[in-house]
């Protein structure tokens, strides 16, 4: 079945250093690929999308790129602050066999930030 | 544009009993799906409604049910709490279902149940 692996954290950085957050799938069809992230106390919000192979997402300094090769979906940062502290999700959304929204969460990987 | 509501924004409740959680999905949303969050497993999906039909349903028991009324509101229940059924649980809605263009889900705050 469809799955999402994540790299397991915390992540602890230095602010303004750079981010990479692992995040590879297993889908059949061709899934659309999202990540979330998750500030305490609060619900998911929708970071970035990309909806075929090679289509980069970007919002807020962050980007990730749908690499079908290699089933993977990055997501990095150029110089992460501490208000970037959060939870991250990755997340699929097959659009194969069927019309439905359901997405297929990875673990999420805790970002800390420090000054 | 108002974002998704949840409410209650915090319950707690006995093992045995049942709860009625609501949510209201961004207003021209038709779809709106259901999430448990818990630290052990993670985000899991459980049921996602589209025009007051249920499109898809996660691997839960028969405990949990939902609806979907015809302004989009919804509504999921869960009878005979048990005590792992203490979460976070999430709605989420989006324009429409898959086959259409517009498919981001939007996510509300939550709604967190504690079963004691």
């Amino acid at each position: 079945g469809n799955s999402v692996t994540q790299m397991e954290g915390p992540v602890t950085l230095s602010e303004e250093a750079f981010l990479t957050i692992n995040c590879t799938y297993t889908a059949t069809g061709y899934p659309s690929l999202f990540w979330y992230v998750q500030y305490p106390g609060e619900g998911l919000q929708l970071l970035l999308k990309a909806t075929k192979a090679d289509d980069k997402g970007s919002n807020k300094g962050f980007e990730a790129t749908y690499r079908k090769e290699t089933t993977s979906f990055h997501l990095e940062k150029g110089s992460v602050q501490v208000s970037d502290s959060a939870v991250y999700f990755c997340a699929l959304s097959s659009r194969g066999g069927g019309a439905t929204n359901k997405l297929i969460f990875g673990t999420g990987t805790l970002l800390a930030v420090q000054p | 544009k108002a974002g998704v509501t949840q409410t209650p924004r915090y319950l707690i409740k006995t093992r045995g009993q049942q709860v009625t959680l609501s949510c209201s999905p961004i207003s021209g949303h038709r779809s709106v799906s259901w999430y448990q969050q818990t630290p052990g497993q993670g985000l899991q999906f459980l049921f996602e409604y589209f025009s007051e039909t249920q499109r898809n349903k996660g691997n839960f028991p028969g405990r949990f049910s939902g609806r979907q009324f015809s302004n989009s509101r919804s509504e999921m229940n869960v009878s005979t709490l048990e005590l792992g059924d203490s979460a976070l649980y999430l709605c989420a809605s989006s324009l429409g279902h898959a086959g259409l263009s517009s498919y981001e889900q939007y996510f509300g705050p939550g709604t967190r149940l504690t079963v004691t």
